[in-house]
C-alpha cells in the first residue's frame, strides 16, 4: 500500500532558525515525491519535486530510499514561510497523487 | 485564464439532501480530481478522471459520484449528504501523459461544506 506520513501536525520555530518538516513514505516501487504548500488565503501549489533536486524559496528535500524519507529543510526560516505543507507521492499506477496529513509551519518573529 | 474554478465557495446542507459541487478548468487538462481536506487527515483523494468519459475511485469514494462529460468540467455529486461529509473539497487538474499524471496539480480555491 502507498502511504505518506507526516508525524508533526504543527511545527513552530523562531525566525532565522533551521526548519525540518518530516515526511516518511511507504511504497514498494520507485517513488516520486513532492512537497506542496498552502499559504494563508492562497491555493495549494507545488513547492518542489525530488526528481529535479532544486531549491525553491530556500527549501530543499532529499529522497532517502534507505530510510524511506523525504524531509523538507531550510537553514534559516523566514516569517513568510508560515504555511501548511503537504508531502505527496505519485503512485505505482501513476494515476494518483497521495498526500500526507500535512504539517502547519509557524515562524515566530 | 481562470485556471481551476469551483462553485459554490460555501454550502450548508441538511442530512439527506443532495447537491453537486462544480469544478471547471480552462487549461485543457486531461486529468482532474477531487480531494477532501480534513484536520489531521490531510488531503484524501475521492475520485479522479483521466479524460472525458473516464472516471475512477480514489481513497474515499463512498457517498460521492462523479462524471466527466467534457474535458473542462468535473462535478462531484453528494446523493444523500451525511455529517461525516463535512469538509473542505478541492478540485485539481493537471496534464496526463505517457508517464501518467503530472506532478504539478493545479488546485481550485475549495468549497467549504457543512452537513447538519
Amino acid at each position: 500500500a502507498q502511504r505518506v506520513t507526516q508525524p508533526e501536525k504543527l511545527l513552530s520555530v523562531f525566525k532565522g532558525a533551521p526548519v525540518e518538516l518530516k515526511c516518511n513514505y511507504s511504497y514498494s516501487g520507485s517513488p516520486e515525491l513532492f512537497w506542496y504548500v498552502q499559504y494563508s488565503r492562497q491555493r495549494l501549489q507545488l513547492l518542489l519535486r525530488h526528481i529535479s533536486r532544486e531549491s525553491i524559496k530556500g527549501f530543499t528535500a532529499d529522497l532517502n530510499k534507505g530510510e524511506t524519507s523525504f524531509h523538507l529543510k531550510k537553514p534559516f526560516a523566514q516569517e513568510e514561510d508560515s504555511a501548511m505543507y503537504y508531502c505527496a507521492l505519485r503512485g505505482s499506477s501513476a494515476s494518483k497523487i497521495i498526500f500526507g496529513s500535512g504539517t502547519r509551519l509557524s515562524i515566530r518573529p | 485564464n481562470a485556471g481551476v474554478t469551483q462553485t459554490p465557495k460555501f454550502q450548508v446542507l441538511k442530512t439527506g439532501q443532495s447537491m453537486t459541487l462544480q469544478c471547471a478548468q480552462d487549461m485543457n487538462h486531461e486529468y482532474m480530481s477531487w480531494y477532501r481536506q480534513d484536520p489531521g487527515m490531510g488531503l484524501r483523494l475521492i475520485h479522479y478522471s483521466v479524460g472525458a468519459g473516464i472516471t475512477d475511485q480514489g481513497e474515499v469514494p463512498n457517498g460521492y459520484n462523479v462524471s466527466r462529460s467534457t474535458t473542462e468540467d468535473f462535478p462531484l455529486r453528494l446523493l444523500s449528504a451525511a455529517p461525516s461529509q463535512t469538509s473542505v473539497y478541492f478540485c485539481a487538474s493537471s496534464l496526463w501523459g505517457a508517464s501518467g499524471v503530472s506532478d504539478e496539480q493545479f488546485f481550485g480555491p475549495g468549497t467549504r461544506l457543512t452537513v447538519l
